[in-house]
């Protein structure tokens, strides 16, 4: 099963560009990688999903390179509600809908 | 209408009580899960159902059975509860995805439901 390893915490300020790369070395042939949005007292939200090169939704990009060792949620100019925690997951058709989620990164955004 | 329910939000309950966490999806999904998450915010897959079978048990201990009645009920029943269980409990659901089919898979997570063992 794919592991993966994200930055624990990240500090950024309102309007900035943030990018949060997480790494799935032992990523399989079918795995998808999908990124989730957690705010306090609240379930992990979607936010979107990929295969490879680009995705781009109404609100975030993410970027895998042709490699899909790795992956970058790119959110634009985020804003104080962005603050929450950030999960990577890869998986799905290959192991039967085991989904395993990393530690996640804590994103701070300050005025 | 919200797409995974689960009750109660919260529940305070001594130690060695039985209590039930019930889950409902209105969503069409095939698969359901319980996922718990402890005070490190770790989120770690508990069971998952698919068309009311049994198809991942993370080796949780036996005092925990989850139940599904039909493929849009998961509920879970904790026996004997202890100190450490402690935590929030997170249902879920998503669609099975066929090899056919080029997307992936989206969980689609209830509110959870905050359970203190005293």
């Amino acid at each position: 099963l794919a592991k993966t390893t994200q930055p624990i915490s990240m500090d950024s300020y309102e309007g900035q560009e943030v990018n949060i790369t997480c790494s799935h070395n032992n990523i399989a042939t079918n795995d998808y990688i999908t990124w989730y949005q957690q705010f306090p007292s609240q379930g992990p939200r979607f936010i979107i999903q990929g295969y490879k090169t680009k995705v781009t939704n109404e609100v975030a990009s993410l970027f895998i390179p042709a490699d899909r060792k790795s992956s970058t949620l790119s959110l634009p100019r985020v804003s104080l509600s962005d603050t929450a925690v950030y999960y990577c997951l890869v998986g799905g058709r290959s192991n039967f809908n085991k989904f395993y989620f990393g530690s996640g990164t804590k994103l701070n955004v300050k005025p | 209408d919200t797409a995974v329910s689960q009750t109660p939000k919260y529940l305070v309950t001594q130690m060695g009580n039985d209590k039930s966490i019930k889950c409902e999806q209105n969503l069409g999904h095939d698969t359901m899960y319980w996922y718990k998450q402890d005070s490190k915010k770790f989120l770690k897959i508990m069971f998952s159902y698919n068309n009311k079978e049994l198809i991942i048990n993370e080796t949780v201990p036996n005092r925990f059975s989850p139940k599904s009645p039909d493929k849009a009920h998961l509920n879970l029943h904790i026996n004997s509860l202890e100190l450490g269980d402690s935590a929030v409990y997170f249902c879920a659901s998503s669609q099975v995805v066929f090899p056919r089919d080029l997307s992936g898979n989206t969980i689609y997570f209830g509110e959870g439901s905050w359970l203190t063992v005293v």
